[in-house]
């Protein structure tokens, strides 16, 4: 079974940082692209960003080009996203997902971001 | 971008029934190797998005057979043949043909 954990939520103030992170089981991890989808409060989903199998390729939205940056450990089947320069409007459900056709998602984390 | 506009927004349905969601896209959604990447996600209230069907019509492991899509170039219908209490939630659709992936607004389903 694929499963995707997910840690790293929280309130923050505007300009400040996050680190989340999302560490998976049941899949060979290193062979699969990564993303990091996301949803406002009452809102749809959002494409925020992906890398590649070996790291060597990554893509943002361009909302968060420059502030944020997604990695990954491969020998510990982990997913990353920093988020810096944080905005009132990136609150939102953060979820790690698998590839970029989504078969397989965590379960989210908030991201709140308020002075 | 590529915008996919879903219809409608909202979905009252009768158990038993069957409900269909329409979704287009501002440009044909055929990629260079000739496959459509067209995808519908299901999410619950309070749950993570899930994967029902891929590639128009496709269906994901475990999902129930009175789900259905279809379409090709720009339009595309998800259908549900007779709509169950589980199938309440937001129906998104979603392209992976260009970059950047896009989903549509949603489209709320209630009984």
């Amino acid at each position: 079974e694929v499963v995707l954990e997910q840690s790293g939520g929280g309130l923050v103030q505007p300009g400040g940082s996050l680190r989340l992170s999302c560490v998976t089981s049941g899949l060979s991890f290193s062979s699969y692209w990564m993303s990091w989808v996301r949803q406002a409060p009452g809102k749809g989903l959002e494409w925020v960003a992906n890398i590649k199998e070996d790291g060597s390729e990554k893509y943002y939205v361009d909302s968060v080009k420059g502030r944020f940056t997604i990695s990954r450990d491969n020998a510990k089947n982990s997913l990353f996203l920093q988020m810096d320069g944080l905005r009132v409007e990136d609150t939102a459900v953060y979820y790690c997902a698998r590839g970029y056709s989504y078969p397989n998602w965590g379960p989210g984390t908030l991201v709140t971001v308020s002075s | 971008d590529v915008v996919l506009t879903q219809s409608p927004l909202s979905l009252s349905v009768t158990l038993g029934q069957p409900a269909s969601i329409s979704c287009r896209s501002s440009q044909s959604l055929v990629y260079t190797d000739g496959n459509t990447y067209l995808i519908w996600f299901h999410q619950r209230p309070g749950q993570s998005p899930r994967r029902l069907i891929y590639k128009v019509s496709t269906r994901d492991s475990g999902v129930p057979d009175r789900f259905g899509g279809s379409g090709s170039g720009t339009d595309f219908t998800l259908k549900i043949s007779r709509v169950e209490a589980e199938d309440v939630g937001v129906y998104y659709c979603m392209q992976g043909t260009y970059w950047p992936q896009t989903f549509g607004q949603g489209t709320k389903v209630e009984i």
